[in-house]
């Protein structure tokens, strides 16, 4: 079972990159590494997903080094609106796709 | 088109009572799992199915937690002789292939437990 380190909490500024950097150091070959967003009163929101080198949507960006034990979700100029929990997770499905405590990134004028 | 939907969005039940959660997911959607999720704490799985199979339940923290899916597209989340520490968001979420990385979530129910 993949366990997934990131901060709890994080602040920045309306027009800033943000940058959320979650640690697995025991992810598994066959594990994709997946972003969620939750606001309050709402169910997550899938943002992105990957396994290696970096994706881009457009809504975010993924970097994952080689070793894989690490990956940095990037937020490209952040509104007030983009204040929100941030989860990072490892896994596929069931009891092996665990949510965590997530990052709370409070973006502020 | 629509998403997932669950009913009802508010539930207070008194200790002891049984309740029973709805959800539906997006039509098409073969995978659809529950999660409990606590105040300020994230999402915890509680049981998975593809179609009508319940292929994962080891979420369920006791044999009171009761899940189906009788035709593969409704599901229905259980609860029996509700207790305080059940009170908590129940989310649920479907996706589209068995590799469910892409989890589309209902809203959640609140229950709250008196």
């Amino acid at each position: 079972l993949a366990k997934t380190t990131q901060p709890i909490s994080m602040d920045s500024y309306e027009g800033q990159e943000v940058n959320i950097t979650c640690s697995h150091n025991n992810i598994a070959t066959n594990d994709y590494i997946t972003w969620y967003q939750q606001f309050p009163s709402q169910g997550p929101r899938f943002i992105i997903q990957g396994y290696k080198t970096k994706v881009t949507n457009e809504v975010a960006s993924l970097f994952i080094p080689a070793d894989r034990k690490s990956s940095t979700l990037s937020l490209p100029r952040v509104s007030l609106s983009d204040t929100a929990v941030y989860y990072c997770l490892v896994g596929d499905y069931g009891q092996n796709f665990v949510f965590g405590p997530g990052t709370r990134l409070s973006v502020l004028p | 088109g629509a998403g997932v939907s669950q009913s009802p969005r508010y539930k207070v039940a008194k200790r002891g009572q049984d309740v029973a959660l709805r959800c539906d997911p997006i039509s098409g959607h073969v995978s659809l799992f529950w999660y409990q999720q606590a105040l300020g704490q994230g999402p915890e799985f509680l049981t998975y199915f593809q179609n009508e199979a319940q292929l994962d339940k080891s979420g369920l923290p006791s044999d009171r937690f009761f899940a189906e899916r009788p035709e593969g597209s409704v599901s229905t989340l259980k609860i029996q002789r509700t207790q305080q520490e059940d009170s908590a968001v129940y989310l649920c979420a479907s996706s589209s292939d068995r590799g469910p990385y892409e989890q589309y979530f209902g809203p959640g129910t609140r229950l709250t437990v008196t």
